[in-house]
């Protein structure tokens, strides 16, 4: 069964609005998430890695006053992409580590700014 | 910078065939690579991590292997079945990210494979 969920699935918004995305770990306690974004027929990109009690670390080029991580606890995580543009459509997912070294995704959340 | 290159871009073969699918990456200075599974719209599904030590993993009808001097791996298909259609991706976790955390994966950009009936 799935070991990481997101919420929602899809979303559609208005340009200028909020939206946040929720991941969680359901079967384990997970210190460091990550988020990635894909846009279509490209690849994975990741975005910024989530640590749980402490900041974000962004990638070079994500502007981390737009693409707000918080991760509260140690099963979840959440993504708030401020203000958002036509531009930041895009395929978000979330992935935690295991201890074998395997990366386990979430299913993903399509944004789809308007 | 760590690049990721799958060949080919887009695969179609008739059920049962045997089918390899290659990734080449610039840096061999990697922990694993990986291969992941996503069908249209979804998450990815890990298929297979080999460590930088190893040379070959395989499960049930996949093997993947790994020749980390040369900057290269394939993942082999064996009796292809059209539930296997989707999108198969490699990724390299490499050292720190820019950030100054752990690690991260690079992908490439995947290769679609159809399974025909």
């Amino acid at each position: 069964g799935a070991v990481v969920s997101q919420h929602p699935s899809r979303v559609i918004c208005k340009s200028g609005t909020s939206v946040k995305i929720e991941c969680r770990s359901l079967d384990f306690q997970a210190t460091t998430m990550f988020w990635y974004r894909q846009f279509p027929k490209q690849s994975l990109m990741l975005m910024a890695t989530s640590n749980e009690g402490s900041k974000a670390t962004y990638e070079q080029g994500v502007e981390k006053d737009k693409f707000l991580i918080n991760h509260a606890s140690l099963t979840l995580s959440t993504l708030t992409v401020t203000s958002a543009h036509p531009e930041d459509s895009s395929f978000y997912i979330c992935a935690r580590d295991s201890p074998t070294d395997t990366q386990y995704f979430g299913p993903g959340t399509r944004l789809t700014v308007l | 910078k760590q690049e990721v290159t799958q060949i080919p871009a887009a695969l179609s073969v008739p059920e049962g065939e045997n089918l390899v699918l290659n990734c080449s990456f610039t840096d061999s200075a990697i922990y694993n690579l990986q291969w992941f599974r996503q069908d249209p719209g979804k998450g990815l599904t890990s298929l297979l991590l080999i460590q930088s030590s190893q040379r070959e993993q395989t499960s049930g009808r996949l093997n993947a292997s790994l020749d980390k001097s040369s900057g290269r791996s394939t993942l082999y298909i064996a009796a292809s079945q059209p539930g296997d259609s989707a999108t198969y991706l490699c990724a390299v976790k490499v050292g720190k990210n820019s950030g100054g955390s752990n690690y991260k994966l690079t992908f490439g950009k995947g290769t679609l494979l159809t399974v025909n009936p």
